[in-house]
């Protein structure tokens, strides 16, 4: 089945800094979504990018299909950015898989 | 505008029980779900269902099964619980389209029931 890995699998920041996390998939995809966990557990939808860039405030993202990878970028780091984000692909077999995630930790 | 919502927030049961845990979807959603989080660990897939069906399913055995109601809700039965299946379970739902792949559409998810085995 397909592979999903995202690097880095920790990144420890002061507030204020950018940030780029990265998911690299082994197969065609025709979904990739970013997502936060919360420290409640809760998934908070960041994007929906099969393919192409989308900007949402401080939070950008661009998923080049063709070369397996997507990039999700937070500008102006908050502590209230800190969390794990999760990259989660659809593809042929039909079924959604989840990366290991990026914990994020935003210093004051 | 209701997102997913889920019951109960935390459950603890003893080994060799057995769980029902519920998910309504968004308004407007008609498919739903279900995932594992393990601690420390990405969702893994169960299984989802469409139209009162299970149309797919990842690698978990059949003491996990499911529901889905004319509502759309859902529930997620687990049989003889064992201390492994200690998890936060995640519901989420989407709006099925005409794609053929169930797996391309977006997908919002629920807070969690937190279960825990003994």
């Amino acid at each position: 089945g397909i592979q999903v890995e995202q690097s880095p699998p920790d990144l420890i920041l002061q507030e204020g800094a950018n940030s780029t996390l990265r998911c690299n998939f082994s197969d065609s995809v025709n979904n990739l979504q970013w997502f936060h966990q919360n420290p409640w557990g809760q998934l908070i939808n960041l994007f929906y990018i099969p393919s192409g860039t989308k900007q949402n405030g401080r939070l950008s993202a661009t998923t080049v299909a063709t070369e397996r990878y997507s990039l999700l970028y937070i500008s102006s780091s908050q502590t209230t950015d800190s969390g794990v984000y999760f990259c989660a692909v659809g593809n042929r077999d039909d079924k959604i898989i989840f990366g290991k995630g990026t914990r994020l930790h935003i210093l004051p | 505008d209701a997102g997913v919502t889920q019951s109960p927030t935390h459950l603890i049961k003893t080994r060799g029980q057995q769980v029902t845990l519920r998910c309504s979807p968004k308004s407007g959603h008609d498919t739903v779900s279900w995932y594992q989080q393990a601690l420390g660990q990405g969702p893994q897939f169960i299984f989802q269902y469409y139209e009162e069906e299970e149309r797919q399913r990842g690698n978990f055995p059949d003491r996990f099964s499911g529901h889905q109601f004319p509502n759309y809700s859902s529930e997620l039965n687990v049989n003889a619980l064992l201390l492994g299946d200690s998890a936060l379970y995640l519901c989420a739902s989407s709006l099925t389209g005409t794609s053929t792949f169930y797996s391309s559409y977006e997908q919002y998810f629920g807070p969690g029931t937190r279960l825990t085995v003994t």
